[in-house]
Protein backbone atom coordinates (compact mmCIF):
# COMPACT_ATOMS: atom_id res chain seq x y z
CA UNK A 1 0.00 0.00 0.00
CA UNK A 2 1.04 3.94 -0.05
CA UNK A 3 2.72 5.22 2.25
CA UNK A 4 2.88 8.25 3.91
CA UNK A 5 2.86 11.44 1.78
CA UNK A 6 3.99 14.96 1.95
CA UNK A 7 3.51 17.87 -0.37
CA UNK A 8 5.29 19.91 -1.38
CA UNK A 9 8.38 18.45 -1.62
CA UNK A 10 10.25 21.55 -1.75
CA UNK A 11 9.00 25.21 -0.94
CA UNK A 12 10.71 28.11 -1.29
CA UNK A 13 9.28 31.42 -0.07
CA UNK A 14 10.00 34.88 1.18
CA UNK A 15 10.75 35.94 4.84
CA UNK A 16 7.43 37.22 6.08
CA UNK A 17 4.83 35.25 4.03
CA UNK A 18 3.04 32.15 5.64
CA UNK A 19 3.18 28.41 4.03
CA UNK A 20 1.12 25.31 4.37
CA UNK A 21 2.73 21.97 4.56
CA UNK A 22 0.56 18.70 3.83
CA UNK A 23 0.82 15.41 5.18
CA UNK A 24 -1.46 12.00 4.23
CA UNK A 25 -0.97 9.31 6.81
CA UNK A 26 -0.53 5.90 6.19
CA UNK A 27 -4.72 4.76 5.73
CA UNK A 28 -6.06 3.38 8.95
CA UNK A 29 -3.26 5.04 11.11
CA UNK A 30 -5.06 7.07 14.28
CA UNK A 31 -1.10 8.56 15.54
CA UNK A 32 0.57 11.30 13.22
CA UNK A 33 3.76 12.79 14.47
CA UNK A 34 5.76 16.44 12.56
CA UNK A 35 9.21 16.33 13.33
CA UNK A 36 11.53 19.07 11.83
CA UNK A 37 15.29 18.32 10.78
CA UNK A 38 17.30 21.09 10.15
CA UNK A 39 21.10 21.79 10.30
CA UNK A 40 22.53 21.90 13.81
CA UNK A 41 19.57 20.81 15.28
CA UNK A 42 19.06 17.26 13.91
CA UNK A 43 15.59 15.85 14.51
CA UNK A 44 13.01 17.88 16.68
CA UNK A 45 9.70 16.63 17.27
CA UNK A 46 7.26 19.29 16.95
CA UNK A 47 3.80 17.70 17.61
CA UNK A 48 1.71 14.76 17.85
CA UNK A 49 -2.35 13.76 16.67
CA UNK A 50 -4.45 11.13 18.50
CA UNK A 51 -7.19 11.46 15.71
CA UNK A 52 -8.01 14.60 15.04
CA UNK A 53 -7.06 16.37 18.62
CA UNK A 54 -3.57 17.40 19.62
CA UNK A 55 -2.20 16.00 22.86
CA UNK A 56 1.18 16.93 22.90
CA UNK A 57 2.45 20.22 21.15
CA UNK A 58 5.20 20.65 23.17
CA UNK A 59 7.44 20.97 20.30
CA UNK A 60 6.00 23.60 18.43
CA UNK A 61 8.93 26.32 18.34
CA UNK A 62 6.98 29.60 18.62
CA UNK A 63 2.86 31.12 17.93
CA UNK A 64 3.69 31.20 14.70
CA UNK A 65 3.53 27.43 14.52
CA UNK A 66 -0.18 25.44 14.36
CA UNK A 67 -1.64 22.27 13.00
CA UNK A 68 -4.97 20.58 12.37
CA UNK A 69 -5.85 17.36 11.35
CA UNK A 70 -8.99 16.80 9.80
CA UNK A 71 -11.36 13.55 9.97
CA UNK A 72 -8.33 11.38 10.87
CA UNK A 73 -5.97 11.43 8.34
CA UNK A 74 -4.79 14.47 6.26
CA UNK A 75 -2.77 17.18 8.87
CA UNK A 76 -1.67 20.74 7.44
CA UNK A 77 1.57 22.37 9.23
CA UNK A 78 0.83 26.11 9.03
CA UNK A 79 3.80 28.38 9.36
CA UNK A 80 2.98 32.07 9.45
CA UNK A 81 5.29 35.04 9.06
CA UNK A 82 8.04 32.75 7.82
CA UNK A 83 11.33 33.20 9.36
CA UNK A 84 14.94 32.26 7.98
CA UNK A 85 15.16 29.82 10.60
CA UNK A 86 12.35 27.89 10.06
CA UNK A 87 14.19 26.70 6.55
CA UNK A 88 14.18 23.47 7.20
CA UNK A 89 13.19 19.93 6.31
CA UNK A 90 9.41 19.08 7.73
CA UNK A 91 8.78 15.53 8.48
CA UNK A 92 5.65 13.41 9.31
CA UNK A 93 5.21 10.05 10.61
CA UNK A 94 2.21 8.08 10.95
CA UNK A 95 1.53 4.64 13.02
CA UNK A 96 -1.67 2.51 13.82
CA UNK A 97 -1.28 3.92 17.36
CA UNK A 98 0.94 5.62 19.94
CA UNK A 99 2.33 3.75 23.02
CA UNK A 100 2.96 -0.03 22.39
CA UNK A 101 4.95 -1.26 20.13
CA UNK A 102 4.24 1.01 16.87
CA UNK A 103 6.50 1.61 14.51
CA UNK A 104 6.63 5.39 12.68
CA UNK A 105 6.30 5.45 9.28
CA UNK A 106 7.78 8.68 7.80
CA UNK A 107 7.49 10.39 4.46
CA UNK A 108 9.56 11.78 2.09
CA UNK A 109 9.63 15.27 4.01
CA UNK A 110 8.94 19.07 2.69
CA UNK A 111 12.28 20.87 2.26
CA UNK A 112 11.00 24.37 3.44
CA UNK A 113 13.77 27.50 2.06
CA UNK A 114 13.08 30.70 3.25
CA UNK A 115 14.49 33.30 1.66
CA UNK B 1 15.62 14.95 30.82
CA UNK B 2 15.40 12.61 28.24
CA UNK B 3 18.51 12.77 26.00
CA UNK B 4 20.12 11.31 23.39
CA UNK B 5 23.97 11.41 22.14
CA UNK B 6 25.56 10.40 19.48
CA UNK B 7 29.22 11.88 19.85
CA UNK B 8 30.39 10.91 16.38
CA UNK B 9 28.51 13.45 13.46
CA UNK B 10 31.14 11.04 10.87
CA UNK B 11 32.37 7.46 10.93
CA UNK B 12 34.56 6.71 8.22
CA UNK B 13 35.62 2.45 7.54
CA UNK B 14 36.41 1.05 5.05
CA UNK B 15 34.87 -2.20 3.39
CA UNK B 16 35.04 -5.19 5.15
CA UNK B 17 36.24 -3.36 8.78
CA UNK B 18 33.83 -3.34 11.70
CA UNK B 19 31.65 -0.59 12.49
CA UNK B 20 30.25 0.43 16.21
CA UNK B 21 27.97 3.46 16.06
CA UNK B 22 28.07 5.20 19.59
CA UNK B 23 24.47 6.55 21.23
CA UNK B 24 24.33 7.10 24.89
CA UNK B 25 20.89 7.92 26.40
CA UNK B 26 19.37 9.86 29.86
CA UNK B 27 15.80 8.63 30.92
CA UNK B 28 14.20 8.55 33.87
CA UNK B 29 12.44 5.02 33.66
CA UNK B 30 12.81 2.27 31.18
CA UNK B 31 13.52 3.52 27.90
CA UNK B 32 12.72 2.32 24.69
CA UNK B 33 15.48 2.81 21.93
CA UNK B 34 15.61 2.51 18.38
CA UNK B 35 17.84 2.71 15.28
CA UNK B 36 16.72 4.43 12.16
CA UNK B 37 18.36 5.02 8.98
CA UNK B 38 18.56 7.51 6.12
CA UNK B 39 19.94 6.27 2.61
CA UNK B 40 20.65 8.66 -0.05
CA UNK B 41 17.69 10.21 -1.79
CA UNK B 42 15.29 7.88 0.20
CA UNK B 43 12.64 8.40 3.87
CA UNK B 44 13.68 7.98 6.92
CA UNK B 45 13.27 4.46 8.15
CA UNK B 46 13.31 1.96 10.83
CA UNK B 47 16.42 -0.21 11.29
CA UNK B 48 15.76 -2.15 14.31
CA UNK B 49 14.62 -1.57 17.78
CA UNK B 50 15.71 -3.14 21.51
CA UNK B 51 12.82 -4.41 22.25
CA UNK B 52 12.89 -7.17 19.20
CA UNK B 53 16.34 -7.94 19.39
CA UNK B 54 16.74 -8.99 15.72
CA UNK B 55 19.49 -8.52 13.52
CA UNK B 56 18.46 -6.60 10.66
CA UNK B 57 21.11 -6.12 7.34
CA UNK B 58 23.91 -7.99 9.67
CA UNK B 59 23.60 -5.17 12.61
CA UNK B 60 22.74 -5.52 15.84
CA UNK B 61 22.52 -3.24 19.19
CA UNK B 62 22.36 -4.04 22.72
CA UNK B 63 20.58 -1.92 25.69
CA UNK B 64 23.25 -1.54 27.87
CA UNK B 65 21.27 0.17 31.30
CA UNK B 66 24.36 0.60 33.52
CA UNK B 67 26.07 2.49 31.08
CA UNK B 68 22.87 4.01 29.26
CA UNK B 69 24.04 3.24 26.20
CA UNK B 70 22.59 1.69 23.08
CA UNK B 71 25.43 1.50 20.60
CA UNK B 72 25.46 0.15 16.26
CA UNK B 73 27.42 -2.36 15.39
CA UNK B 74 28.02 -4.40 12.95
CA UNK B 75 31.51 -7.16 12.15
CA UNK B 76 31.89 -6.23 8.20
CA UNK B 77 30.58 -3.02 6.93
CA UNK B 78 29.25 -2.68 3.16
CA UNK B 79 29.70 -0.22 1.12
CA UNK B 80 25.65 -0.12 0.68
CA UNK B 81 25.75 0.66 4.51
CA UNK B 82 27.10 4.29 3.80
CA UNK B 83 23.93 6.68 5.13
CA UNK B 84 23.30 9.27 8.45
CA UNK B 85 21.84 6.66 11.31
CA UNK B 86 19.78 8.07 13.86
CA UNK B 87 19.68 7.07 17.30
CA UNK B 88 16.21 7.67 18.93
CA UNK B 89 14.08 6.95 22.13
CA UNK B 90 10.24 6.90 22.56
CA UNK B 91 9.59 9.78 25.22
CA UNK B 92 6.13 9.44 27.19
CA UNK B 93 2.83 8.02 26.47
CA UNK B 94 2.45 9.90 23.08
CA UNK B 95 5.13 7.69 21.21
CA UNK B 96 7.15 10.35 20.45
CA UNK B 97 10.83 10.12 19.29
CA UNK B 98 13.52 12.32 20.76
CA UNK B 99 16.33 11.67 18.49
CA UNK B 100 20.31 12.42 18.72
CA UNK B 101 22.12 14.72 16.52
CA UNK B 102 23.07 11.80 13.82
CA UNK B 103 26.06 9.92 12.23
CA UNK B 104 27.39 10.15 8.57
CA UNK B 105 28.57 5.96 7.94
CA UNK B 106 30.74 6.27 5.30
CA UNK B 107 32.18 2.79 4.03
CA UNK B 108 34.93 3.36 1.92
CA UNK B 109 35.72 0.77 -1.05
Amino acid sequence: GAGVSQSPSNKVTEKGKDVELRCDPISGHTALYWYRQSLGQGLEFLIYFQGNSAPDKSGLPSDRFSAERTGGSVSTLTIQRTQQEDSAVYLCASSLAAGGPYEQFFGPGTRLTVL
Amino acid sequence: AQRVTQPEKLLSVFKGAPVELKCNYSYSGSPELFWYVQYSRQRLQLLLRHISRESIKGFTADLNKGETSFHLKKPFAQEEDSAMYYCALVGGATNKLIFGTGTLLAVQP
